[in-house]
């Protein structure tokens, strides 16, 4: 079962940052969030993941709260290319990447509009 | 890097057809995943292999569907006889090396069951 909360749907001017919430009240000290979005018609994207510090790469950045019980996918520039279902996942990393870890949900629809 | 390659991209069969989906994993990654994902919901896993072994087909409708991985890298997934309810995306995952590594997806096979 899903241990995260995401908005539904969210809508984003083009050029502007994208804020995407997620909520994991309930995660454990050793468990990492990872984000993935899909776009229609293709197999879902890895974005980014962490532990307890702020990351960021070429796609995205991530901001985990200090309590880690919330964190925040931030897409800095959003472009119509953008517009896709983004998922929040925590897991804890296991000697074999366990498929069942990675629980998706319904994730968030994130429109972005010209 | 190349990506995970599947095929068909699509394919529409009658029920009580047999169909067969293929998977080329990323080079080097050991452990590869088939998802089934239904519309409108996030992507469940249904088998997990190490190598040439299964982890994890606790999801897996063994009446009906079987996969196999024979020599550790190509995977074959199959649904027979396919019903009404196997209309769905089915995709395919892997991951490298690390605990932390994240799932890497191919864009899908779209099946459609009439």
């Amino acid at each position: 079962d899903a241990k995260t909360t995401q908005p539904p749907s969210m809508d984003c001017a083009e050029g502007r940052a994208a804020n995407l919430p997620c909520n994991h009240s309930t995660i454990s000290g050793n468990e990492y969030v990872y984000w993935y979005r899909q776009i229609h018609s293709q197999g879902p994207q890895y974005i980014i993941h962490g532990l307890k510090n702020n990351e960021t790469n070429e796609m995205a950045s991530l901001i985990i709260t200090e309590d880690r019980k919330s964190s925040t996918l931030i897409l800095p520039h959003a472009t119509l290319r953008d517009t896709a279902v983004y998922y929040c996942i925590v897991r804890v990393p296991s000697e074999v990447n366990t498929g069942n870890q990675f629980y998706f949900g319904t994730g968030t629809s994130l429109t972005v509009i010209p | 890097e190349a990506g995970v390659a599947q095929s068909p991209r699509y394919k529409i069969i009658e029920k009580r057809q047999s169909v067969a989906f293929w998977c080329n994993p990323i080079s080097g990654h050991a452990t590869l995943y088939w998802y089934q994902q239904i519309l409108g919901q996030g992507p469940k896993l249904l088998i997990q292999f190490q190598n040439n072994g299964v982890v994890d087909d606790s999801q897996l409708p063994k009446d009906r569907f079987s996969a196999e991985r024979l020599k550790g890298v190509d995977s074959t997934l199959k649904i027979q006889p396919a019903k009404l309810e196997d209309s769905a995306v089915y995709l395919c995952a892997s991951s490298g090396p690390f605990r932390v590594s994240p799932l890497h997806f191919g864009n899908g096979t779209r099946l459609t069951v009439t």
